[in-house]
């Protein structure tokens, strides 16, 4: 069984550019989560898909943004990007959004703006 | 606000047990979970303990859990170099991790 895969692995972006990153769910995981982990910060929840929809967002401006597709697919966007922003962005999924399953990491994005 | 705080690091030897600790502000969560990164990779669950348990042992892994003082942790024995990692406890209802313990054991 495939887990979890992102892309791209690595993505150098300029100060002021958009960056989209990408997250494949296993198999019959129909929710989607994305962290962000800066260094030194640990984890912090940016958004969380099921079904299509967000159903939570965490404390992050609205140019960080997503969608999930009907495939459960999803995308995160980072728009207006700022020096900050720079960290390992972590996408999970889950089997459904309740709980009782443990998430399933993948490898991350890491995203270094300049 | 809910708040899951850490200790960042935790150096121990090769075969001497690590305990990591992790504290919280709340949790109405019917599971509290411990994830392990390794570098370079993503989380991968490590353990879990339900809420209305105080202890839950698997192979070299312990984890306490004492609800009143909202205290939860994470026994490794006879800890190996490859158990070096970062270790996150979380609270996957409040969708909130520590910042991540990172143990360093030394041969």
């Amino acid at each position: 069984e495939a887990g979890v895969t992102q892309s791209p692995t690595h993505l150098i972006k300029t100060r002021g550019q958009q960056a989209t990153l990408r997250c494949s769910p296993i198999s019959g995981h129909t929710s989607v989560y994305w962290y962000q982990q800066a260094l030194g910060l640990g984890l912090q929840f940016l958004l969380w898909y099921d079904e299509g929809e967000e159903r939570n967002r965490g404390n992050f401006p609205p140019r960080f943004s997503g969608r999930q597709f009907p495939n459960y697919s999803s995308e995160l966007n980072v728009n207006a990007l700022e020096l900050e922003d720079s960290a390992l962005y972590l996408c999970a999924s889950r089997r459904d959004g309740s709980q009782g399953y443990g998430y399933t990491f993948g490898s991350g994005t890491r995203l270094t703006v300049v | 606000g809910e708040d899951v705080e850490q200790s960042l690091f935790l150096s121990v030897r090769e075969g001497d047990s690590s305990v990591i600790n992790c504290t919280y502000t709340d949790s109405s969560s019917t599971y509290l979970y411990w994830y392990k990164q390794e570098p370079g990779a993503g989380l991968q669950l490590l353990t879990y303990i339900f809420s209305n348990m105080d202890m839950k042992q698997d192979q070299r892994l312990t984890v306490l859990l004492n609800k009143k003082d909202k205290h939860l942790s994470l026994r490794i024995a006879d800890t190996q170099t490859g158990d070096s990692a970062i270790y996150f406890c979380a609270d996957p209802v409040k969708l909130i991790f520590g910042q991540g313990t990172e143990l360093s054991v030394k041969p």
